[in-house]
This record gives C-alpha cells, structure tokens and sequence, in this order.
C-alpha cells in the first residue's frame, strides 16, 4: 500500500530552528509537496522536490532523497506565526497526490 | 483575485437528506479535485477532473457525485447523506496534473446528523 509518514505533533521555541521529517512508500514518485494549514483554515502551497537535494526558499528549505523515500521541512527564526499543521503529499504514478496526516508544529515563546 | 471558492462554508445535515458542494475558480486552471479531511488522517481524494466534461474516481468515491459542466466549476454532490460522511471538505484545482501546485479553497464543514 501507499503510506506518508510524520510525526503528529512538534514543539519548537520562538527564534529556533525546527525540522519536520517525512517519510514516504508509494507507487511512483513524481515529487514530494509541502503545504501549511493554519487551524480553520486551507492548505497552502510551501515548496516542491523532485530530484535530491535541498531546495531553500527564504526561512524554509526542504530536502529529498528519493532512494530513502525521505524528506524533511526545515523552518528557520521561528515565528509565532509559523504555528500550523504542515502537511507532507507525494505525487504517484498516476499523478495523484498522496497526503500524510500532517505534523501540527506548536511554537512556544 | 478569488482564486478557489467554496459553498457553503458550514452545514447541518440529517441522515438521508442530500446536497451538493459548491467550488469555483478563476484561475483557468484545467484540474480540480475534491478531498476530504477527517481528524488523524491525511486529505482523501474523492473525485477529480482533468477537464470540462471529465470525471475520474478517487480514493474514497463512494456516496459521492460530481459534475463538471463548466471549466470554472466543479460540484460535489452527496445523494442521500450518511453520519460517515461528516468532515470537511476541501476543493482544490491546478493548472496541470503534473508538478503544479494544487490551490484550495476555504473548506465546508459537514456535519451529519
């Protein structure tokens, strides 16, 4: 079967560093999405690997390995607003988008 | 720009009664889907459509319908609602497929009674 991994739920102090890993078993792989949910609210877009490596974008980089099915999200100067459910989602061979049931990061001062 | 809008955004149901979800957008995108969220799980497909006039099943289809008459609309339609199908419903489009993000609306909370 298909699986995404992460752990439910993380704790992190304002101005830290935190890292967010995610592991993956699918048929196929066509990338690795990241999206945040703020609680109430809709997921939104993060950031998107498909070949190894580590992609940065501002405070966030995110890093895949496909051979370990392995990824993580690493948020940097941690903010109060950064508080949310970040949410891991593989795209399989048939281009559909496999969710995990997302890391809910709590951020504390 | 609205770029993904959902109605409603909250309803009560009771067991038995139907209705139909609401999702436009005015991105142009060609995909769009429909998920739901269920606490401790991660978002399930319901159905999808590559296109105006397509459909295709996801995950988790069953006691669901959908139509997509119009490029920019898409409805999700539950025929005789069961206390399961209590959730939040999120509808999501993209302009591919492939490696473009997928954008979601708000989100309508579902309960049934």
């Amino acid at each position: 079967g298909q699986n995404i991994d992460q752990p439910t739920e993380m704790t992190a102090t304002e101005g830290a560093i935190v890292q967010i890993n995610c592991t993956y078993q699918t048929s196929g792989f066509n990338g690795l999405f990241w999206y945040q949910q703020h609680a109430g609210e809709a997921p939104t877009f993060l950031s998107y690997n498909v070949l190894d490596g580590l992609e940065e974008k501002g405070r966030f980089s995110s890093f895949l390995s496909r051979s370990k099915g392995y990824s993580y999200l690493l948020l940097k100067e941690l903010q109060m607003k950064d508080s949310a459910s970040y949410l891991c989602a593989v795209m399989d061979s048939n281009y559909q988008l496999i969710w995990g049931a997302g890391t809910k990061l709590i951020i504390k001062p | 720009n609205a770029g993904v809008t959902q109605t409603p955004k909250f309803r009560v149901l009771k067991t038995g009664q139907s209705m139909t979800l609401l999702c436009a957008q005015d991105m142009n995108h060609e995909y769009m889907y429909w998920y739901r969220q269920d606490p401790g799980m991660g978002l399930r497909l319901i159905h999808y459509s590559v296109g105006e006039g397509t459909t295709a099943k996801g995950e988790v289809p069953d006691g669901y319908n959908v139509s997509r008459l119009k490029k920019q609309n898409f409805l999700l339609g539950l025929e005789s609602a069961a206390p399961s199908q209590t959730s939040v419903y999120f509808c999501a489009s993209g302009l591919t497929g492939e490696v473009s993000p997928q954008h979601f609306g708000d989100g309508t909370r579902l309960s049934i009674l």
